[in-house]
């Protein structure tokens, strides 16, 4: 079974612009999670959804957003690019993140991004 | 709130020593505990899991045993080899996933 997979692998933008991350999960799974990981800061969970439904959100600005798709596929947009969006930024899916015993989350490689 | 402190690195290792990461937890409710293990240029890849007290996870020969008592959750193993060198996290789930810091980890020939 393929595992989880993201899109683009790296992106380099100026501070400003805005981006769009791509997040495919493995064949079944219906929860998507985001986390961006930075030197300073670690991992830091972003949102999660199901069954495009957004159901928690971290402490992130509203430039911050994202969707899921009917196929469970999610993009994360980050708005008016700051230098400190640099960061890699992680997807990971499980079956669902809300019930135990099929909550275990698994992860893509990441999209690292620059911001200049 | 939900919090994983986690023994700081880096963690120097010679091959085929005994290794022990330490990680304590803070949360509400009984949350499931994670190691994960980030290599360069990595995702994280989940290598062992434990879904309540007195759980062992175990996998590639390391192990964690859930410990409510002392809400800790240490990885183990007993013969380190150059291959396990990485980052490696700790992590609860309670909704989402709270990582600890991470502890890197080198193992030397």
């Amino acid at each position: 079974k393929a595992g989880v997979t993201q899109t683009p692998r790296y992106l380099i933008k100026t501070r400003g612009q805005q981006v769009t991350l791509s997040c495919s999960p493995i064949s079944g799974h219906r929860s998507v999670s985001w986390y961006q990981q930075t030197p300073g800061q670690g991992l830091q969970f972003l949102f999660e959804y199901f069954s495009e439904t957004q159901r928690n959100k971290g402490n992130f600005p509203g430039r911050f957003s994202g969707r899921q798709f009917s196929n469970s596929r999610s993009e994360m947009n980050v708005s008016t690019l700051e230098l400190g969006d640099s960061a890699l930024y992680l997807c990971a899916s499980s079956l669902d993140l809300g019930v135990s015993g099929t909550d275990t989350q698994y992860f893509g490689p990441g999209t690292r991004l620059t911001v200049l | 709130g939900n919090s994983v402190t986690q023994m700081e690195g880096p963690v120097t290792l010679s091959e085929e020593a005994f290794l022990t990461i330490n990680c304590t937890y803070t949360a509400t409710g009984y949350p499931s505990l994670f190691w994960y293990v980030q290599y360069p240029g990595e995702g994280l890849q989940l290598l062992l899991k434990a879904t309540k007290a007195d759980d062992k996870g175990s996998n590639k020969g390391f192990e964690a045993t859930y410990r409510k008592e002392t809400t800790s959750f240490h990885l183990e193993k007993g013969s380190v080899q150059v291959s396990d060198s990485a980052v490696y996290f700790c992590a609860l789930l309670n909704e989402k996933l709270t990582f600890g810091t991470g502890t890197r980890l080198t193992i030397i020939p």
